[in-house]
């Protein structure tokens, strides 16, 4: 079975560009919950898509927003790109909502440079 | 909110030797602990969980405990091996319809054969 698929898998950008990234969950899996990674916070919840509606939203400004398609595909877009979003951005699947009977699992990320 | 402390930051083994890693946590209400290795350029991968109505799992070298009533869960490994070498994630899911992960900031483990 493929895992979480994330694409590009490198992406390089400057001040005030927007940028999408892409995510294709787990084959049957429903959920796709979108994280950002960097070395002084770590891993931080973005938001949760299940059924192609946003469930949960972490504390991220209005930059940053997702959608998800009716194959369960995800995108995460940001606008008016700042250099501290340079980041490293995963993409988590699990079957139903995520939560305590629903594991999450992670494709490779998507590192985002901002120049 | 949630929050997760883990430690130790960085820690560095005998290959053979066993590895613990301890993490709490501050909301009673969370349920849900998973543990996550992550290698160079890859990202996490789920290794074990363990839910609040359990105090202890084991998968082969890999075991989990939890004392909910301290707030705190471990991640133990035996018999570490060089493979073993990464940095491993202690996370927490706040429950009910909040089902994000809380992460700790990650203890990187270095095996030395």
């Amino acid at each position: 079975k493929a895992g979480v698929t994330q694409t590009p898998r490198y992406l390089i950008k400057t001040r005030g560009q927007q940028v999408t990234l892409s995510c294709s969950p787990i084959s049957g899996h429903r959920s796709v919950s979108w994280y950002q990674q960097t070395p002084g916070q770590g891993l931080q919840f973005l938001f949760e898509y299940f059924s192609e509606t946003q469930r949960n939203k972490g504390n991220f400004p209005g930059r940053f927003s997702g959608r998800q398609f009716s194959n369960s595909r995800s995108e995460m877009n940001v606008s008016t790109l700042e250099l501290g979003d340079s980041a490293l951005y995963l993409c988590a699947s699990s079957p139903g909502r995520a939560g305590s009977d629903q594991p999450q699992h992670f494709g490779d990320g998507t590192r985002l440079s901002i120049l | 909110g949630e929050n997760v402390e883990q430690h130790p930051s960085t820690l560095s083994v005998q290959e053979g030797d066993s590895a613990v890693i301890k993490c709490t946590y501050s909301d009673s209400a969370s349920n849900y602990f998973p543990w996550y290795k992550q290698e160079l350029g890859k990202g996490p991968q789920l290794i074990i969980d363990i839910r609040s109505n359990v105090g202890e799992k084991k998968d082969q070298r890999i075991a989990v405990t939890l004392n909910k009533t301290a707030k705190h869960f471990s991640l133990h490994i035996t018999e570490t091996q060089p493979e073993d070498s990464a940095v491993y994630f202690c996370a927490a899911s706040p429950g009910g319809s909040q089902g994000n992960l809380i992460f700790g900031k990650g203890t990187k483990l270095s095996v030395k054969p």
